[in-house]
């Protein structure tokens, strides 16, 4: 089973700032990973698949780059509604797993 | 826009089985698509259970594949999750989705089971 290791486990940052969000596989994903956003009491949403490419819908400030074992998911000026949970899935392999998450929370 | 729609009990029993369906509205189940269930345990992470093809063929996760059952209703555009022998640690919220290209891009809005006597 291919682990997903995200970090930092809880972002403080402020509107407007830059936020950086890291996930590292076990094992090589190749481009084969993506990021989820959850708000409380909400589904998760799908912002990034397939490491680089936003979902439809998903605003230009959400970003995704890596490939292989490190990945990284930017939001380049945090709105207040980016407070929240995310989290990255690898579809490399099954099963199918998730990182644990990070939470982006106000500072 | 296709909507997805959890729906079964909110307490199960311990040892007992947990029984979902996931009510599919805005495209027809049998199209394409894998169609998946996720758990999250109170305060927790994601696991993915499994995932069914329209055609019937499934992907389960190892660690509850000896306990899951997932099928598809084509008749009632529903799909349904069957979890035995469940124990406390089988509380979480359930959602079902949509999966494109093994990417969960629909979900429905989840519902919370209880496993208590």
């Amino acid at each position: 089973e291919i682990v997903l290791t995200q970090s930092p486990a809880t972002l403080s940052l402020s509107p407007g700032e830059r936020a950086t969000l890291s996930c590292r596989a076990s094992q090589s994903v190749s481009s084969y990973l993506a990021w989820y956003q959850q708000k409380a009491g909400q589904a998760p949403r799908l912002l990034v698949h397939d490491a680089s490419n936003r979902a439809t819908g998903i605003p230009a400030r959400f970003s995704g780059s890596g490939s292989g074992t490190d990945f990284t998911l930017t939001i380049s000026s945090l709105e207040p509604e980016d407070f929240a949970v995310y989290y990255c899935q690898q579809r490399s392999d099954w099963p199918l797993t998730f990182g644990g998450g990070t939470k982006v929370e106000i500072k | 826009q296709v909507q997805l729609q959890e729906s079964g009990p909110g307490l199960v029993k311990p040892s007992e089985t947990l029984s979902l369906t996931c009510s599919v509205s805005g495209y027809s189940i049998t199209s394409a698509y894998y169609w998946g269930w996720i758990r999250q345990p109170p305060g927790k992470g994601l696991e993915w259970i499994g995932s069914i093809y329209h055609s019937g063929s499934t992907d389960f996760n190892p660690s509850l594949k000896s306990r899951v059952t997932i099928s598809v209703d084509t008749s009632k555009n529903q799909f349904s999750l069957k979890l035995g022998s469940v124990t406390a640690a089988d509380t979480a919220t359930y959602y079902c989705a949509k999966l494109w290209g093994r990417w969960f891009d629909s979900w429905g809005q989840g519902t919370l089971v209880t496993v208590s006597s």
